[in-house]
């Protein structure tokens, strides 16, 4: 069956440190896609990369960059020189053929960055 | 520009008078979804429309129900809201569904449910 697995339930850090969101997933397919949404304070789910099982180059984006290693079944997130405004909760989920493309949600990591 | 737009940002009911929740977009997609969120949970899927096609998930209560009169809107009705209701509930919506074109889903700012 799939599953996502976010063991961090909170993470707090001063500004300007690096932190990393770990996500490990299962899955029978080969074909699959990986996401990241945020979630600030005000509720709205923002959505942030979708990388799809077949690409496993690795991705940055201004100071948010994504590991994805399939060997370890794993799809981290990296925020670089983070700031206040990164604080959230940060979700990942997965989709495949046997969730007929449904999203599979990760239980969150609630990010906090003190000034 | 808000391209998912959920109305009302917070409703308010009382226990099992029935309420109604609103999404429309501007993007045409053909999918669209309704979310419950509980507060420090992930989001779960009610249903989902791929165009006029209703999909209802299995652990849906009866108690909810959607209606999509055209592309652009989709609504929730509680048709006698609990306690256990009192959520937020987000609409989201994405280009196509299955077939190996999975395509992101964009959310609304969700709607704030309290029952009293």
């Amino acid at each position: 069956a799939q599953k996502v697995t976010q063991a961090q339930t909170e993470i707090s850090v001063v500004e300007k440190e690096d932190v990393t969101l770990d996500c490990v997933y299962e899955t029978r397919d080969t074909t699959y896609y990986l996401f990241w949404y945020k979630q600030p304070p005000s509720g709205e789910l923002v959505f942030l990369i979708r990388r799809n099982s077949f690409d496993e180059q690795n991705e940055i984006s201004g100071r948010y960059s994504w590991n994805f290693q399939k060997s370890t079944s794993s799809f981290n997130f990296t925020i670089t020189a983070s700031q206040v405004v990164d604080s959230a909760v940060y979700f990942c989920a997965l989709s495949d053929p046997d969730s007929n493309y449904q999203l599979i949600w990760g239980a969150g990591t609630k990010l906090i960055i003190k000034p | 520009d808000a391209m998912v737009i959920q109305n009302p940002r917070y409703q308010v009911t009382q226990f099992g008078k029935p309420v109604t929740l609103s999404c429309s977009q501007t993007l045409n997609h053909n999918v669209m979804y309704w979310y419950q969120q509980k507060s420090s949970q992930a989001p779960k899927l009610l249903f989902h429309y791929y165009d006029k096609d209703f999909n209802n998930e299995a652990d849906t209560p009866d108690n909810f129900q959607s209606r999509r009169p055209n592309t652009s809107f989709c609504f929730l009705d509680i048709r006698s809201p609990g306690l256990g209701d009192a959520a937020m509930y987000l609409c989201a919506t994405s280009r196509e569904w299955a077939g190996g074109k999975n395509q992101p889903q964009h959310f609304g700012d969700g709607t704030r449910l309290s029952i009293l």
